[in-house]
């Protein structure tokens, strides 16, 4: 099964406010990555943090991690009409077969 | 523009074809993956090539198969094609190791008849 599951499935909200979007996986990582998609086209690469990370900022986007609890959670501060797009979290295995499992995606509207 | 290339853009085909996707990895990155995106099984992982080697494999049927030839450039052949293989197919690079961020090609849109 799919080790990345975001939550919500789908999200609604104003332009100006926050948009916070959650992944739980379930066997130990190396690191979580999370990417934008916009309709039909490719991921693009938004924020990776490592294992024994608890926290990254990137303008206004910020990831925590939580490797007790195997979840990472998305904030997108003053949100944009341009953010509407899926979000997707990716985690790397740190042993095993190396691979990339991806959640199923948090869509996110805002609002204008 | 994300520097990874993939042809065609759309490919439009009979059930038990076969087809080829072709992907260009950005300059200087090692590593291609291979991923199918349908509606019903979200973004899966097929397959991974790092320098001209597998590297991992994930949900890729057998039907299916992919090489990394010497300049770099990957190809995912698809053959006895179903309605299920119906999809996006997108590529990936990376600079080496897995570890590391993904660059997205703008994928393949395969529609199986």
């Amino acid at each position: 099964s799919q080790q990345g599951e975001e939550d919500p499935q789908a999200l609604s909200i104003q332009e100006g406010e926050n948009a916070t979007m959650n992944c739980s996986y379930k066997t130990s990582i190396n690191n979580l990555q999370w990417y934008r998609q916009n309709s039909g086209r490719g991921l693009v690469h938004l924020i990776l943090i490592r294992s024994n990370e608890r926290e990254k900022h990137s303008g206004r986007l910020r990831v925590t991690l939580d490797t007790s609890k195997k979840s990472s959670s998305l904030l997108i501060t003053a949100s944009r009409a341009a953010d509407t797009a899926s979000y997707f979290c990716a985690t790397v295995r740190d042993s095993g077969t190396y691979k990339y499992i991806f959640g199923t995606g948090t869509r996110l509207k805002v609002l204008a | 523009d994300s520097g990874v290339t993939q042809t065609p853009k759309h490919l439009i085909t009979a059930t038990g074809q076969r087809v080829t996707l072709r992907c260009s990895p950005r300059s200087g990155d090692l590593s291609v993956y291979w991923y199918q995106q349908s509606l019903d099984q979200g973004l899966q992982f097929l397959i991974q090539y790092y320098n001209g080697e597998e590297r991992a494999k994930g949900n890729i049927l057998e039907r299916f198969s992919a090489q990394q030839f010497p300049d770099l450039h990957s190809e995912l052949n698809l053959s006895s094609l179903e309605l299920g293989d119906s999809a996006l197919y997108f590529c990936a690079s990376s600079r080496d190791h897995i570890y590391n961020e993904q660059f997205f090609g703008p994928g393949t849109r395969l529609t199986v008849l």
